[in-house]
């Protein structure tokens, strides 16, 4: 079994929908991210949780949410879904003796019409 | 302003051959760099990384090269096999912040 799962992996939405896109993760790190890629562009980080009290924004949080239901699950929200959020989007997970070195999931391809 | 740049979209080389790969940053504080690796519908895979207080890294066929004064690092794949077929990123990060900065990533084309 995959140590990173994402769900769903495809979505298609309309704009001004709400949606969530959700992470497990079974390595038992404490540190998850969400990043989005767009096409030409490296991953640009969303949001990231050191534990499950501490919650950043990263450099494009703007329009996202996030939550930290426990330890292995890490959740990302877009409250008013707009169609410059279509996108790839990777969760991460890394642990804090080797933050750097952090392990993806699969993705989730996100389209907003 | 892009932090870390990679300013070859794609790149092919022959199997057997030395695949070099390419990445530049701007920010001097950025200590440590990190290379990884992503097939089609699949999330980055980790490769290999350096430390700034390094200037080669090693791990089988796979060498990072830094050089800071001219803040640039390379990738060397030797000799490419057709499973390198993928997108390389690279990313650097700075002791202070937490945070990876990923360059656009480079596709690896290896012919036959």
């Amino acid at each position: 079994d995959a140590d990173v799962t994402q769900t769903p992996r495809n979505r298609i939405t309309k704009t001004g929908k709400r949606i969530m896109l959700e992470c497990s993760q079974t390595k038992g790190h404490d540190r998850m991210y969400w990043y989005r890629q767009d096409p030409g562009l490296g991953l640009q980080l969303i949001y990231y949780s050191f534990d499950v009290k501490d919650i950043n924004k990263g450099e494009i949080s703007d329009g996202y949410s996030v939550s930290r239901q426990a330890q292995a699950k890490f959740s990302l929200s877009l409250e008013s879904a707009i169609p410059n959020q279509t996108a790839l989007y990777f969760c991460a997970t890394s642990d804090p003796r080797d933050y750097d070195e952090q392990f993806f999931g699969p993705g989730t391809r996100l389209t907003v019409l | 302003d892009q932090q870390v740049k990679q300013n070859s979209p794609s790149l092919s080389v022959q199997e057997g051959r030395i695949s070099i790969l390419n990445c530049d940053y701007t920010n001097s504080m950025f200590d440590y760099f990190l290379w990884y690796k992503k097939y089609p519908a699949e999330g980055p895979t980790f490769l290999i990384s350096i430390s700034s207080i390094k200037d080669k890294n090693e791990d089988g066929r796979f060498t990072v090269f830094l050089n800071k004064s001219a803040k640039h690092l390379s990738l060397h794949i030797v000799p490419s096999q057709p499973g390198d077929s993928a997108v390389y990123f690279c990313a650097a990060s700075a002791e202070s912040n937490y945070q990876l900065i990923w360059g656009a990533g480079t596709k690896l084309i290896i012919k036959p």
